[in-house]
């Protein structure tokens, strides 16, 4: 299986701060990346895809990169919106694998 | 848009099954597969496995093999997803998300809690 490792765990910020949490992958998946959010007690969401594409409805602020094995998601100017859990999760191959979580929290 | 709606919450005892249900609207149901994903309380995401809603295909987490059974109907848009011989660590929100393989995990359930307790 594909073993994916985000950090930081946790993440204290700002409102208007930019922040990166970086997932890596045991090995290449080429750009099967996705990055989903997540809010206490509410299903997680679909931010990017692909490593890089931005879901329809997601605002620009939120934005990936990476290939192969190093992955980044940024977020430019969080908004309190944003404070939320994030998992990165490859899909490149079966079994779907996620990163452990990183919990963005307010400074 | 998109909405997967599923079952409600279940209480079960160890050794029991549980059957959880999705329910789509809002595309054509066979055009895509249905991802079902689990959370612990307080832990991360768990794949546990796929269904293609076209043809019945299925892939699933080793550690479920021989447990867990996913199953469509595509005469209401609805997914199954049943988990035989629960056990306490079985306790968890399981979501199912539509998967579109390119765009990934595109539209998750609101969650069903399935609690296995004596």
């Amino acid at each position: 299986d594909i073993q994916m490792t985000q950090s930081p765990s946790t993440l204290s910020a700002s409102v208007g701060d930019r922040v990166t949490i970086t997932c890596r992958a045991s090995q290449s998946i080429s750009s099967w990346l996705a990055w989903h959010q997540q809010k206490p007690g509410k299903a997680p969401k679909l931010l990017i895809y692909k490593a890089s594409s931005l879901e329809s409805g997601v605002p620009s602020r939120f934005s990936g990169s990476g290939f192969g094995t190093e992955f980044t998601l940024t977020i430019n100017s969080l908004q309190p919106d944003d404070f939320a859990t994030y998992y990165c999760q490859q899909y490149n191959s079966y079994p779907y694998t996620f990163g452990q979580g990183t919990k963005l929290e307010i400074k | 848009q998109v909405q997967l709606v599923q079952s409600g919450a279940e209480v079960k005892k160890p050794g029991a099954s549980v059957m959880v249900s999705c329910k789509a609207s809002g595309s054509t149901f066979t055009d895509y597969g249905v991802s079902w994903v689990r959370q612990a309380p307080g832990q991360g995401l768990e794949w546990m496995g796929w269904i293609s809603a076209d043809n019945g295909d299925t892939k699933f987490a080793q550690k479920l093999q021989g447990r867990v059974t996913m199953t469509t109907d595509t005469s209401t848009s609805t997914a199954y997803m049943e988990l035989r011989s629960l056990r306490s660590d079985d306790t968890a929100v399981y979501y199912c998300a539509r998967d579109l393989g390119v765009t990934a995990l595109s539209d998750w359930g609101q969650g069903t809690l399935v609690t296995v307790s004596s």
